[in-house]
């Protein structure tokens, strides 16, 4: 089974802290992606990477970075949080191989309050 | 400009009547769309995709690209429907949108 981790379930930070998340998937795939979860808005693509050291901007990006240093590591960086930014983070990855077999796996989250 | 709408935010219905769960997108290329569930407490997983063309839980969904819809169906619903229901959309380059979601209630 493809595991995808994040490494905290819940987070709690304060105001103009650098905050990380950090996510590791164990299968060798190519794409790696971050999203922000929030209640009536769905799933909000923040970046996402397609190969080791290149990352894609997604809907989203602003007051966020991206670090994919080794394939199996995807990290979301917060330069300085903001309360705005309190909200469910989910990782993803996928093979990037196309047909069918391509589909996003899915980590737990990182519930993360900023106060 | 790439967009998944989900008309509905909230859906309830009787066990045993059937369910759809509607789904918009706007893609000028040829879209790779995907339903995907979110159980409660549970992470989200896919539930199915158009070029599979297959019945996951008996659940169905037929992509129109007249109506640039792809509406997830149910004839029979059951109890363990109920779920938070996305609609994703795979552009050029893997990239992957979602849309808002529907939270389907089934009452009993």
């Amino acid at each position: 089974d493809v595991k995808v981790t994040q490494s905290s379930r819940y987070l709690v930070k304060r105001t103009g802290e650098k905050v990380f998340l950090e996510c590791v998937q164990d299968m060798d795939h190519e794409n790696m992606f971050w999203y922000r979860q929030d209640p009536g808005l769905g799933l909000r693509l923040i970046y996402f990477s397609y190969d080791v050291k290149m990352k894609e901007k997604g809907d989203i990006p602003e007051g966020y970075s991206v670090s994919r240093e080794k394939k199996e590591r995807f990290s979301l960086i917060l330069e300085s949080a903001s309360t705005n930014q309190t909200s469910m983070y989910l990782c993803a990855s996928s093979p990037g191989q196309g047909g069918m077999d391509e589909k996003l796996f899915f980590g737990s989250g990182t519930q993360l309050s900023v106060l | 400009a790439q967009r998944v709408t989900q008309p509905e935010k909230l859906l309830s219905v009787f066990k045993g009547a059937p369910v759809e769960l509607k789904c918009n997108y706007s893609y000028s290329g040829s879209p790779e769309l995907f339903w995907y569930v979110q159980y409660s407490r549970q992470r989200l997983q896919l539930l199915l995709r158009h070029i599979s063309r297959e019945s996951i839980k008996g659940f169905t969904a037929d992509l129109n690209k007249g109506e640039t819809s792809f509406h997830l169906k149910k004839p029979f619903a059951q109890e363990e429907d109920s779920a938070m229901y996305y609609c994703a959309l795979e552009t050029s380059y893997d990239k992957v949108i979602f849309g808002p979601g529907t939270s389907l209630s089934v009452i009993p």
